[in-house]
This record gives C-alpha cells, sequence and structure tokens, in this order.
C-alpha cells in the first residue's frame, strides 16, 4: 500500500464511450502526476499538476483531459480514444521542494476496443 | 533518444546467482530513484540517491550512485525468486520532473 489508489483497476471501453479515471493520494503530497506505460515502452508522463495548477502537458492529445479539483484526487477523463491508447495509466504524487520521489498507484489498465 | 539507458533490458537467471542491473546517462540528474514494478501494479520505491558517490544498501540489494551522478547501478546478491519484477531507474530534472529508463524485466528462477 503507496497511499495512492486508483480506480478502476481494470476498464474496456468503446471509442465512443466517455470515461474517467480516478486518482486519490493520502500522503499530504503537493504535486500529481499521470503517467501512461506501454508495452515495451518507458514511462511516459503525460500530465503534472503542482498545487492543484497543470505545470506540464507533454503533448497529449486533446481526447485525454486531466483534472486536479484539489491536491489529493486527480481525473483523467476520456472520450473518443483510439485502440493505441490501449495502456497502463499511473497516477503518482510527490511532495515539491524534496527530492521528488514520486509515489505510484496500482494502476489502471485500459482497452479501447 | 532515450535519455536514461538501462542494461541489460531482460535478464533471466537461476536462484543464489548474483546480478547487477546498470542506469546511464550522458545528463546529469539532483537525484535518481530506484523502483521495482510487478505485473499489473503501479511501481514501488526501492531507494532514492541524491549524492555522488553515494551507496545504499537494502537487505540483499545494493545502489550506487555514479560520482558525477550520470549513472547508477544496483546490485542483487543471492537472487530469489521474490526479486522477479520489472526494475526502473528515474532521474530528476527540473522541477517535478523524473525522467524513467525504459526498465530491465528480470526473472529468477526456482
Amino acid at each position: 500500500e503507496t497511499g495512492v489508489t486508483q480506480t478502476p483497476r481494470h476498464l474496456v471501453m468503446g471509442m465512443t464511450n466517455k470515461k474517467s479515471l480516478k486518482c486519490e493520494q493520502h500522503l499530504g503530497h503537493n504535486a500529481m502526476y499521470w503517467y501512461k506505460q506501454s508495452a515495451k515502452k518507458p514511462l511516459e508522463l503525460m500530465f503534472v499538476y503542482s498545487l492543484e495548477e497543470r505545470v506540464e502537458n507533454n503533448s497529449v492529445p486533446s481526447r485525454f483531459s486531466p483534472e486536479c479539483p484539489n491536491s489529493s484526487h486527480l481525473f483523467l477523463h476520456l472520450h473518443t480514444l483510439q485502440p493505441e491508447d490501449s495502456a497502463l495509466y499511473l497516477c503518482a504524487s510527490s511532495q515539491e521542494g524534496t527530492s521528488r520521489t514520486q509515489y505510484f498507484g496500482p494502476g489502471t489498465r485500459l482497452l479501447v476496443l | 533518444t532515450q535519455l536514461l539507458e538501462q542494461s541489460p533490458q531482460f535478464l533471466s537467471i537461476q536462484e543464489g546467482e548474483n546480478l547487477t542491473v546498470y542506469c546511464n546517462s550522458s545528463s546529469v540528474f539532483s537525484s535518481l530513484q530506484w523502483y521495482r514494478q510487478e505485473p499489473g501494479e503501479g511501481p514501488v520505491l526501492l531507494v532514492t540517491v541524491v549524492t555522488g558517490g553515494e551507496v545504499k544498501k537494502l537487505k540483499r540489494l545494493t545502489f550506487q550512485f555514479g560520482d558525477a551522478r550520470k549513472d547508477s547501478s544496483l546490485h542483487i546478491t543471492a537472487a530469489q525468486p521474490g526479486d522477479t519484477g520489472l526494475y526502473l531507474c528515474a532521474g530528476a530534472r527540473g522541477a517535478q520532473k523524473l525522467v524513467f529508463g525504459q526498465g530491465t524485466r528480470l526473472t529468477i528462477n526456482p
């Protein structure tokens, strides 16, 4: 148990569906992240929120839309995804100003049909 | 271009053997983390090293940060099946940002 939870753990969706991934951290951190992990590729940073403001968006397609309502919660809204978006989506949190060690959730395994 | 290169990418050895995994870069990092990830789970932090030349031990795992803070190694002594997993190194650059290597997939056979 790392103190970062993600729901759902598994998700299957069609290309026309709209769904949301949820992440919650119980560590008192002030920065949260979304990563994409595909087979045979390094972890890809998608979004960074620091103090609830988005500070980084790594050229992610607009069909992925993040939301950070407070420092403990992070969402990733999904719509009109493509099959190549199938991957493990990982949320992480860290405390700004430290060694930037990130603590990961268990991930959501997404399959787009 | 991969900023952090891990080698080997795959390693399969017998229980009881020793092994070393490497994480190399031409860039300097302010700190470096090692994670282990098991199938269907997120990466779990093993250690953070911040000082050039630093050595940290975690039971049978020994982590070293290079003097120039550009590389790191993970050595496992007397590997056990429970050590099986994907080992990831990640270097900190700039605010909030970690750069990950592609990982070393380690299999320890009983």
